[in-house]
């Protein structure tokens, strides 16, 4: 079974548009991670944010925030006012063991923001 | 953050040669270092996991005779390709975790895109 879904395989947007990219988990351990990573036409990974499963505080940094809710056990990004360089893929991921042994990468989503 | 290098970065290969990829801890000791494939438009799967002098661990899928892994020190890590074939084209990448305190996760290195005509 998957551990992360991400459903949206590919999303375009308008630039300044806002979007939401989707991420639904799987796990049966009460700790676990939660990270978003943004993986530019480059390759490198960028590392974007890490949540722990006891806090369930969302977060926002600048135009970035994400919506942790272990209730429907999601963890959303959203970009507001979207921009040219947001183009990219961005890949969800569950960790297990902080460690990165039992680390699941969703299948990502492709983001094209359009001028 | 810690860094994590990979060298090099782009390599292109005939097939039937043999390629080495090397990935770096800069700042910190790694004592599990993690081998990650991804073919385009796919996301990363892993490979095998290497500990600090201990033979890897590979994935199920992975033979590991074709992808051999040394994790000889603490802050290197190299996986070879062997007798390449086209079909072994791919971006690879490896993450490094020191294993305790602030160094306790997974850093990731900037990944190296393989070639094989």
């Amino acid at each position: 079974a998957q551990k992360v879904t991400q459903a949206q395989t590919e999303i375009s947007v308008v630039e300044k548009e806002d979007v939401t990219l989707d991420c639904v988990y799987e796990t049966r351990d009460t700790t676990y991670y939660l990270f978003w990573y943004k993986q530019p036409p480059s390759g490198e990974l960028v590392f974007l944010i890490r949540r722990n499963s006891f806090d369930e505080q969302n977060e926002i940094s600048g135009r970035y925030s994400w919506n942790f809710q272990k209730s429907t056990s999601s963890f959303n990004f959203t970009i507001t006012a979207s921009q040219v360089v947001d183009s990219a893929v961005y890949f969800c991921a569950l960790s297990e063991d902080i460690s990165g042994n039992q680390f699941y990468f969703g299948t990502g989503t492709s983001l094209t923001v359009i001028p | 953050g810690a860094v994590v290098s990979q060298h090099p970065s782009r390599v292109i290969c005939k097939s039937g040669t043999s390629v080495k990829i090397e990935c770096r801890s800069l700042d910190f000791q790694a004592t599990t270092m993690f081998w990650y494939r991804q073919f385009p438009k796919q996301s990363l799967m892993l490979m095998a996991t290497s500990n600090e002098g201990s033979k890897a661990t590979y994935e199920q899928g992975v033979e590991k005779d074709k992808f051999l892994i040394n994790h000889a020190s603490l802050t290197l890590s190299t996986l070879t390709v062997t007798s390449a074939h086209p079909e072994d084209s791919s971006f690879y990448i490896c993450s490094a975790s020191g294993g305790a305190g602030v160094y306790n996760e997974q850093f990731f290195g900037p990944g190296t895109r393989l070639t094989v005509l």
